[in-house]
């Protein structure tokens, strides 16, 4: 069965700090990989997203930067991080197999102070 | 421009209650629609889905949806509403099949 992993599941991080939230997935290859931020009282808002190895595209320009090492791995980081970066980051995949859905993590909650 | 309305940004109801929520959406392709439930602090579980096919679309927990596309809408409903329905409701549109766009999301309540 395929299943996705996010961790860490709570962090609490300084301005200025470096960040790095880590996303893989299990029981499928060649998934489609997402990034989103929901900020509080807010809706999702899409990030980055991958369709293979090193690629990235990115939809909003900010901070943060993301990367795929490998095929179910995708890595949501920044250099320094901002009060604005708070909220719950959530990762989602779409399987090779049913491209129109989407699954998600169990996400980040990060809080900058 | 593809866009998702979800009307209402809170609702509430009695246990046992009948629940609707709303979503039209607004798109020049077919769309695929999704309706995600999220629970305080966890990710988005899906609930349903309509690609093709019949338009009355059953999910999980006992929730339908029926997709018309005459008034581009994708309403959800439940018959009778439990408690453990209490939770956040993302309505989500696909025209490429690779990017999703949200509603703003719907509070459920459920009243004793």
């Amino acid at each position: 069965s395929q299943t996705i992993h996010q961790w860490p599941a709570t962090l609490v991080q300084p301005v200025g700090s470096p960040l790095s939230l880590e996303c893989t997935v299990e029981g499928t290859s060649n998934p489609n990989l997402y990034w989103y931020r929901q900020a509080a009282g807010r809706g999702l808002q899409l990030l980055f997203y991958s369709v293979g190895i090193g690629q990235i595209s990115s939809e909003v320009p900010q901070n943060l930067s993301a990367s795929r090492p490998q095929d179910r791995q995708f890595i949501l980081s920044s250099k320094k991080l901002l009060l604005s970066d708070s909220g719950f980051y959530l990762c989602a995949y779409q399987p090779a197999l049913l491209r129109e859905t989407q699954y998600f993590g169990p996400g980040t909650r990060l809080l900058v102070l | 421009a593809q866009s998702v309305t979800q009307l209402g940004s809170h609702v509430s109801v009695s246990e046992g209650a009948l629940v609707l929520l709303r979503c039209n959406y607004s798109s020049s392709v077919p769309p695929y629609l999704f309706w995600y439930v999220q629970y305080p602090n966890q990710g988005l579980q899906l609930l349903l889905k309509y690609t093709t096919g019949a338009t009355l679309v059953k999910g999980i927990n006992g929730f339908e949806a029926e997709f018309k596309k005459s008034e581009t809408s994708f309403h959800l409903t439940k018959p009778s509403a439990h408690m453990s329905d209490a939770a956040e409701y993302f309505c989500a549109f696909s025209g490429s099949a690779r990017q999703l766009t949200f509603g703003s999301g719907t509070q459920l309540t459920v009243l004793p």
